[in-house]
């Protein structure tokens, strides 16, 4: 089975950088995504990585240890719009119905403060 | 990135009624499926939807209460049957194409009463 932990509400001020944290324990492992989901929307993606090591794109930078089943999303330069959850989510083993299935952590909620 | 749009968007229904929702990709998807947003909590896999072929669900939910239809690469169907308040939730399509982002539909807010 698998397992995602990421903390429930994290707040930070406007230009400061926040991290935010997720583990897991998974039976496979087969990438980690990032996905951005503001409320009453639905999810957007922000980051992918499948080797050990940061992804950088823009503000938001991910990183990944897979031998600790830990990752990370950095936001840099906080802007009020970047209020809103962050969700973890794992790519498992082949489940053998023809696809690598997300399993989702329950999200990490931002609130960015003036 | 890919377009998912979604039927209805939100709908208010009576216990023990059902209701379809509609989920279309403006190209063709390898994947697509079905998930399951409660009130404060994270995405749960209802099933994958496999076209021309009965869907794969996850343990929880079976085809009698979530029938899906896949009849071509772009469309899918999810219907939920007998409908009880704890049914009341965001249904969300998704879809992966040959990459590796699995993109979301807008989702569908359905409240029961």
């Amino acid at each position: 089975g698998q397992n995602i932990d990421q903390p429930t509400e994290m707040t930070a001020t406007e230009g400061a950088i926040v991290q935010i944290n997720c583990t897991y324990q998974t039976s496979g492992f087969n990438g980690l995504f990032w996905y951005q989901q503001h409320a009453g929307e639905a999810p957007t993606f922000l980051s992918y990585n499948v080797l050990d090591g940061l992804e950088e794109k823009g503000r938001f930078s991910s990183f990944l240890s897979r031998s600790k089943g830990y990752s990370y999303l950095l936001l840099k330069e906080l802007q009020m719009k970047d209020s809103a959850s962050y969700l973890c989510a794992v790519r498992g083993a082949y489940s053998g119905a023809g696809s690598y299935q997300l399993t989702f952590g329950k999200g990490t909620k931002l609130s960015v403060i003036p | 990135s890919a377009v998912i749009s979604q039927k209805p968007s939100r709908d208010i229904c009576q216990r023990g009624t059902s209701l379809t929702i509609q989920c279309q990709v403006d190209s063709q998807v390898t994947m697509m499926f079905w998930y399951r947003q409660q009130p404060g909590q994270s995405l749960t896999l209802i099933a994958t939807a496999n076209q021309g072929s009965e869907a794969t669900y996850e343990s929880g939910f079976v085809i009698d209460k979530f029938p899906i239809s896949r009849p071509n690469l772009t469309f899918s169907t999810l219907t939920v049957s007998n409908m009880s308040p704890e049914d009341s939730s965001i249904y969300l399509c998704s879809g992966r194409w040959t990459g590796l982002e699995q993109f979301f539909g807008p989702g569908t807010r359905l409240t029961v009463l």
